[in-house]
C-alpha cells in the first residue's frame, strides 16, 4: 500500500487565478494520477503524470488548464489554471502499487471551491 | 469504450440486514476490477482487487466476487460504521486507467 498526503485540503478562489495541489506519497511509485470528483459525481481521470516527461492527459483535459508536473518518483502537482465556477471539485492524487503494480491508492482530496 | 453501471444508487439497511451491490461493466480486455469504499469528505480507500473470474476476496463483513461481466460486494450483517459510499472501477490493459461506476451509498441504521 503506500500513504498519500495532498495539500492544500480545501481553497476558496476567486474566477480568473490558479491553484497548485501538491501529492505526496510515502514510498516511490511509478504510476501517479490526477482524478476530478464533481460534487455528487464518481471520478474521473485528469492524466497520468509521467516520471521525466509529459503527463498523459484525459479525452476532455487539456495541458494548458491542468499543468501537471511529476519532477520525481514521490511527488507530484496539479495546477487548476484561470478557474471558473465549474472548476468547483475534489481533486484527489493516485498513486499506482501493490503485488503487480496496478492497485491504486488515492490521497485525501483537495476541495475546490471558485466563486 | 469501458464502462461500469453500479446498483442500487443507494441502499438503506438495518443493522444486520445483509445485502448485495452489484457493479456491471464492459471492457475491452480486463487487468483488474476495484472495489473502494468512500465516506464524506475522504479519498477513497482501497478495498479489493479482483482478477479474474471466479475470484473472491474478503475482509471483515465484506465479500467480493467476481464474474465475467459483473462483480458483487456482499456486506453480512452490517454496522452502521459500514454506511460509506462504495465504489466500483476496471481497469483494463493495456494502460492503467481506471474508470469509475456512479457508485453505491449505503446507510446502515442501528
Amino acid at each position: 500500500s503506500a500513504v498519500i498526503s495532498q495539500k492544500p485540503s480545501r481553497d476558496i478562489c476567486q474566477r480568473g487565478t490558479s491553484l497548485t495541489i501538491q501529492c505526496q506519497v510515502d514510498s516511490q511509485v511509478t504510476m501517479m494520477f490526477w482524478y476530478r470528483q464533481q460534487p455528487g459525481q464518481s471520478l474521473t481521470l485528469i492524466a497520468t503524470a509521467n516520471q521525466g516527461s509529459e503527463a498523459t492527459y484525459e479525452s476532455g483535459f487539456v495541458i494548458d488548464k491542468f499543468p501537471i508536473s511529476r519532477p520525481n518518483l514521490t511527488f507530484s502537482t496539479l495546477t487548476v489554471s484561470n478557474m471558473s465556477p465549474e472548476d468547483s471539485s475534489i481533486y484527489l492524487c493516485s498513486a499506482g502499487t501493490g503485488r503487480r503494480g496496478y492497485e491504486q491508492y488515492f490521497g485525501p482530496g483537495t476541495r475546490l471551491t471558485v466563486t | 469504450e469501458d464502462q461500469v453501471t453500479q446498483s442500487p444508487e443507494a441502499l438503506r439497511l438495518q443493522e444486520g440486514e445483509s445485502s448485495s451491490l452489484n457493479c456491471s461493466y464492459t471492457v475491452s480486455g480486463l487487468r483488474g476490477l476495484f472495489w473502494y469504499r468512500q465516506d464524506p469528505g475522504k479519498g477513497p480507500e482501497f478495498l479489493f482487487t479482483l482478477y479474474s473470474a471466479g475470484e473472491e476476496k474478503e475482509k471483515e463483513r465484506l465479500k467480493a466476487t467476481l464474474t465475467k461481466k459483473e462483480s458483487f460486494l456482499h456486506i453480512t450483517a452490517p454496522k452502521p460504521e459500514d454506511s460509506a459510499t462504495y465504489l466500483c472501477a476496471v481497469q483494463a490493459t493495456p494502460g492503467n486507467k481506471l474508470t469509475f461506476g456512479g457508485g453505491t451509498r449505503v446507510l446502515v441504521k442501528p
